[in-house]
């Protein structure tokens, strides 16, 4: 089974500096990994995914991504960020099976408040 | 493209009667799609997952005869709470997911917040 670690519930960041939101996981087989980002009151919107290739992945609202499988890591980066990238994001792991569904396990989630 | 819609957005509605939320996906064909349950400042929590013509396979502790799920076609499912209750008062959301070529990935709705008085 698989499981997702995001250590940071809470992360407050002034406007215009860097920010990254840890994802550890756990799997014993291979995964595929994904950020979403939750709006309030909104459903959750993909902003990359890594599924194999490049281990760094450049996603929308130039958020990026890089796959460490030795640390079994999928941290999200952004070099620099908005008022607007206040919002909720979830690391999710899935492990790819071929005669069934891919059942996505999510973290528990980092509420990123972009400070002015 | 891969867009899902969800119907109503927003519920509310007397303890005991039943609601039913729609999920649809706009412009791919399902094969798969999923319900979660969101509560507030909570991860999401995966209720079931539905194959087209099939049986939902329900997540453990989720009461089946409570939450009905149809995946009648492959562009729509439906959720249905029934003799809702306070508790059952949360934000639920559907995924879809095309098993075509290159795609590997769920695409969420919006999601239906639904109040049970």
């Amino acid at each position: 089974a698989q499981s997702v670690t995001q250590l940071d519930s809470q992360v407050p960041v002034f406007e215009e500096a860097p920010v990254e939101l840890r994802c550890n996981y756990s799997s014993s087989v291979s995964v595929y990994l994904f950020w979403y980002v939750q709006y309030p009151n909104q459903g959750l919107q993909l902003l990359l995914k890594y599924l194999s290739g490049s281990t760094l992945v450049k996603g929308i609202n130039g958020f990026e991504a890089e796959f460490n499988k030795s640390q079994t890591s999928f941290h999200l980066r952004k070099p620099s960020v908005h008022i607007s990238d206040t919002a909720e994001y979830f690391c999710a792991v899935s492990a790819p099976m071929k005669t069934s569904y891919d059942k996505v396990i999510f973290g528990p989630g980092t509420s990123l408040s972009v400070i002015p | 493209g891969a867009v899902v819609s969800q119907h109503p957005s927003r519920v509310i509605c007397k303890s005991g009667t039943s609601v039913k939320i729609e999920c649809r996906s706009l412009d791919f064909q399902a094969t798969t799609m999923f319900w979660y349950r969101q509560f507030p400042k909570k991860s999401l929590m995966l209720m079931a997952t539905s194959n087209e013509g099939s049986k939902a396979t329900y997540e453990q502790g989720v009461e089946k005869d409570k939450f009905l799920i149809n995946h009648a076609s492959l562009t729509l499912s439906t959720l249905t709470v029934t003799s809702a209750h306070p508790e059952d008062s949360s934000f639920y959301i559907c995924s879809a997911m095309s098993r075509s070529l290159y795609t590997d990935t769920q695409y969420f709705g919006p999601g239906t917040r639904l109040t049970v008085l």
